[in-house]
């Protein structure tokens, strides 16, 4: 089992739609970092969470310590937000990455 | 804006072939690391670097890679003898370590893709 899950492995939206990405974790973590790899393959950090929530433009990220789980929310969805999303745990230099999810947003 | 840079974009080598990466982080930045992403699969971390040493390293960073800030400003991935499964994307990150834990954001490279034939 892998610590960092995420779901669901592949979502497909209209645009308009509004989308969320699950992340669980099953080991201590410091930090919960969202990442966002383009077609390309180039990677952007989105988010660095370790507690509460953050927003920045039509995303949003939330994190529940206590239940192990982060979503991450993106409101009025975009062909553009098409991309592979991934959650990341940061334990004392350990970094755990989850498998990705792949979000197409259709026009 | 300050970005993390990489080259090359694209290195095909082959096997057994010592292969070179290399990585400008963003200049005040602090701590240094390198992931892989093999085609369909996870990113996986690598080895972090901080002042001057390794700080930690997964089980794949075994004796075939080391890694080295060799004059201040590049920061360098060396594959010694390549192999098939090394074919990936190589991607570099660096931090600047604000808060003086693990927990401020990491600026990614473009990534150099490995190939070995």
């Amino acid at each position: 089992k892998n610590e960092v899950e995420q779901s669901p492995q592949n979502l497909t939206a209209q645009e308009g739609e509004f989308i969320t990405i699950n992340c669980s974790y099953s080991v201590g973590i410091s930090a919960l970092h969202w990442l966002q790899q383009h077609p390309g393959g180039g990677i952007v950090s989105l988010f660095m969470l370790s507690s509460g929530k953050k927003k920045h433009g039509r995303l949003i990220a939330t994190i529940n310590i206590q239940e192990k789980h982060s979503s991450l929310h993106i409101t009025a969805s975009h062909p553009r937000d098409s991309a592979v999303y991934i959650c990341r745990g940061t334990s004392y230099g350990k970094l755990t990455f989850g498998q990705g999810t792949i979000l197409t947003v259709h026009p | 804006e300050p970005e993390v840079t990489q080259t090359p974009s694209h290195q095909v080598t082959q096997m057994g072939q010592e292969v070179i990466l290399r990585c400008v982080p963003i200049s005040n930045h602090l701590y240094f690391y390198w992931y892989r992403q093999i085609l369909g699969q996870k990113v996986e971390f690598l080895v972090s670097f901080y002042n001057n040493e390794i700080s930690e390293k997964s089980e794949i960073f075994d004796d075939q890679f080391s890694v080295e800030r060799p004059d201040g400003s590049n920061f360098t991935l060396k594959i010694r003898s390549t192999k098939l499964e090394d074919s990936a994307m190589y991607f570099c990150a660096s931090r600047l370590n604000l808060a003086g834990g693990y927990t401020d954001t990491q600026y990614f490279g473009p990534g150099t893709r490995l190939t070995v034939l």
